[in-house]
């Protein structure tokens, strides 16, 4: 069982509020992912870290932002949340080694509504 | 880029039946390529993982196969059950452990 955790599990706020995902994993590992998922739709990078004090942007745009202030704590905020934000949010973390036994982990995924 | 593709997007079997789920992509120079299963509304749960190296790998009723010059993997589950339902995703390492993923493909095993 990965030791990767996201908190909450559900959350459904209004137009407006300030919002943070917690991602928090217990493995040491290096680098740590945010994928947006809608329901049935594929997965999309939206940020990524190589590390404490290291964040970049993913292939899709996104309105959240990172941080990266300790090894096993990745947080995704969004500052003012629109029913456009609405979907899923999945963090995932691996070790961080250009090598071919590098495997990625998941968390059980946030599940934001944004009414 | 690199692009993966999953084929098919959905497929429901009896239940008791072997079946091959198909990935491919597009740029054979990766490092790994992972196996997930996603159940709806939840995270994904690694399967699988083969190296470069390697051309199969097996867990229980699951085999996976990887070619990677002709870029493909075939995920094998014999005897299904209805517990097996759930999304199938692909996913190659390249670079930086850049993680592409496949669209998946949705299994559903009627008991």
């Amino acid at each position: 069982e990965a030791d990767i955790y996201q908190t909450p599990r559900y959350l459904v706020i209004g137009t407006g509020k300030k919002i943070t995902l917690e991602c928090s994993q217990t493995m040491g590992h290096d680098k740590m992912y945010w994928y947006q998922q809608d329901p049935g739709m594929e997965l999309h990078l939206i940020h990524y870290s190589y590390g404490v004090n290291s964040t970049e942007k993913g292939d899709l745009s996104s309105e959240s932002t990172v941080s990266r202030i300790r090894t096993e704590h990745f947080p995704l905020t969004l500052e003012s949340a629109r029913p456009s934000h609405t979907s899923q949010y999945l963090c995932a973390s691996s070790a961080y080694r250009t090598g071919p036994n590098t495997e990625a982990f998941f968390g059980q995924g946030t599940r934001l509504t944004v009414v | 880029k690199q692009e993966v593709t999953q084929i098919p997007a959905a497929l429901s079997v009896p239940e008791g039946e072997n079946l091959v789920l198909n990935c491919s992509f597009t740029d054979s120079a990766i490092y790994n390529l992972q196996w997930f299963r996603q159940d709806p509304g939840k995270g994904l749960t690694s399967l699988l993982l083969i190296q470069s190296s390697q051309r199969e790998q097996t867990s229980g009723r699951l085999n996976a196969s990887l070619d990677k010059s002709s870029g493909r993997s075939t995920l094998y589950i014999a005897a299904s059950q209805p517990g097996d339902s759930a999304t199938y995703l692909c996913a190659v390492s390249t670079g930086a452990n850049n993680l592409f993923f496949g669209t998946g493909t949705r299994l559903t095993v009627i008991p």
